[in-house]
Formats: structure tokens, C-alpha cells, sequence
């Protein structure tokens, strides 16, 4: 089955920098890539997702890259903001018409510092 | 719209009693998943299920788990005889579709502590 890593597994930034977190993934046929970010005793939030047809994607402060042929893809995250402070989870799936199963990371404690 | 609405927030089992927990997905969603997320560590697919059927419970444990998705009333993931190992938030996630535009998305999570 599908395997995701991802790395690091906690990442301080001062505030205004930039964050990168990095996942990559075992099964070539996965074509379905959302990032989730989980603040403590929450939810799990969709942030952002990419489709296997797009190398990149872009939302206000927040980007995803993807490449397939390394499988990796990455979140950016550009001037951070102390609310930015959560556990971040990659995660991948194949859509094939028999439902979305994720394979989640294990996730990145992101902490803003002021 | 409101939003995947799990039920209990927080429950409390001793060992060897049952444990019910319900997720309502968000209206107009037919698809359920179940994932399990232990303390400080990534979510777990358990069971993804359409209504009346399950489709891929490949990460159900085969004992003592069940779950259910009826015509009428909410998703139930049913574990008997608990331990202390179950001990964990499990939350529910839907989606309206079965692939394409389909993302998850997710409830509160039920926080399960065994006794």
C-alpha cells in the first residue's frame, strides 16, 4: 500500500519568515495530494490540495508543489503569522471511483515564534 | 451548512464495556470515512463506508470493530470490549463523491479514553 513520509517532524520560523514542509510517497499511481492542518484538540482543516495534473497550485500565503517523478511534493508557507502555529499532515491517495482514501503523514509541529 | 458532527466529544469506557461513537456527514455527503489518530501521531484510515455498505474496511481491526452507515440516521463505529490500546480520538470525515472533486472533510473527532 501507499506510504508517506514527511519531514520535519517540528519546525520553528520566526514570524514573517517562510516554512517549508516536505512529503514524499511510495505508490506512483496516487494522484491526489491535500495538506491539512490540525491546531491542538481540532479538527483536521483542508488548506490546500493538488491533482496530479499540476506542478504547482497557490493560495494567498500558501503553496504546494508537487513532482511527480521524484514523488515528492512540499508546502510553502510565506510570511508567517503566529495563528500559522499548528501540526501540519500531508497526505496522498489514488481517485480511481472507489472512494478517497488517504494515507496521512506523520505530520509537522510548525511554531511561529514572535 | 453545518459542518461532519461527531458525537460524543469525549467518552469515557472502562475496560471490557462498549464504545458507540456517531458521525452525521455534512449535508448532501454520502461518503464516510473513519480515522483513527493516536497521540501525537498522523490519522490512521479504519473503515470507509457508502450508505447501507461498506466499501474498504482494510484498516479496521478485525476483531471487536464494527461500523455502520444506514439509509437513515448517522455513521456508528462500534467497538466491544475495550482497552486500554483503543484509547485514541477518532474522527469521521466526508466527502459528496466518490473520486473527482471529492476532498475529505472532517469532524471534531471523538476522544476515547479507556479506563
Amino acid at each position: 500500500g501507499e506510504n508517506v513520509e514527511q519531514h520535519p517532524s517540528t519546525l520553528s520560523v520566526q514570524e514573517g519568515d517562510s516554512a517549508v514542509i516536505k512529503c514524499t510517497y511510495s505508490d506512483s499511481a496516487s494522484n491526489y495530494f491535500p495538506w491539512y492542518k490540525q491546531e491542538l484538540g481540532k479538527r483536521p482543516q483542508l488548506i490546500i490540495d493538488i491533482r496530479s495534473n499540476v506542478g504547482e497550485k497557490k493560495d494567498q500565503r500558501i503553496a504546494v508543489t508537487l513532482n511527480k517523478t521524484a514523488k515528492h511534493f512540499s508546502l510553502h508557507i510565506t510570511e508567517t503569522q503566529p495563528e500559522d502555529s499548528a501540526v501540519y499532515f500531508c497526505a496522498a491517495s489514488k481517485w480511481t471511483g472507489g472512494g478517497n482514501k488517504l494515507t496521512f503523514g506523520t505530520g509537522t509541529q510548525l511554531k511561529v515564534e514572535l | 451548512n453545518a459542518g461532519v458532527m461527531q458525537n460524543p466529544r469525549h467518552l469515557v469506557r472502562r475496560r471490557g464495556q462498549e464504545a458507540r461513537l456517531r458521525c452525521s456527514p455534512m449535508k448532501g455527503h454520502s461518503h464516510v470515512y473513519w480515522y483513527r489518530q493516536l497521540p501525537e501521531e498522523g490519522l490512521k484510515f479504519m473503515v470507509y463506508l457508502q450508505k447501507e455498505n461498506i466499501i474498504d474496511e482494510s484498516g479496521m481491526p478485525k476483531e471487536r470493530f464494527s461500523a455502520e452507515f444506514p439509509k437513515e440516521g448517522p455513521s456508528i463505529l462500534r467497538i466491544q470490549q475495550v482497552v486500554r490500546g483503543d484509547s485514541a480520538a477518532y474522527f469521521c470525515a466526508s466527502s459528496h463523491g466518490a473520486g473527482g472533486n471529492s476532498p475529505l472533510h472532517f469532524g471534531n473527532g471523538t476522544r476515547l479514553t479507556v479506563t
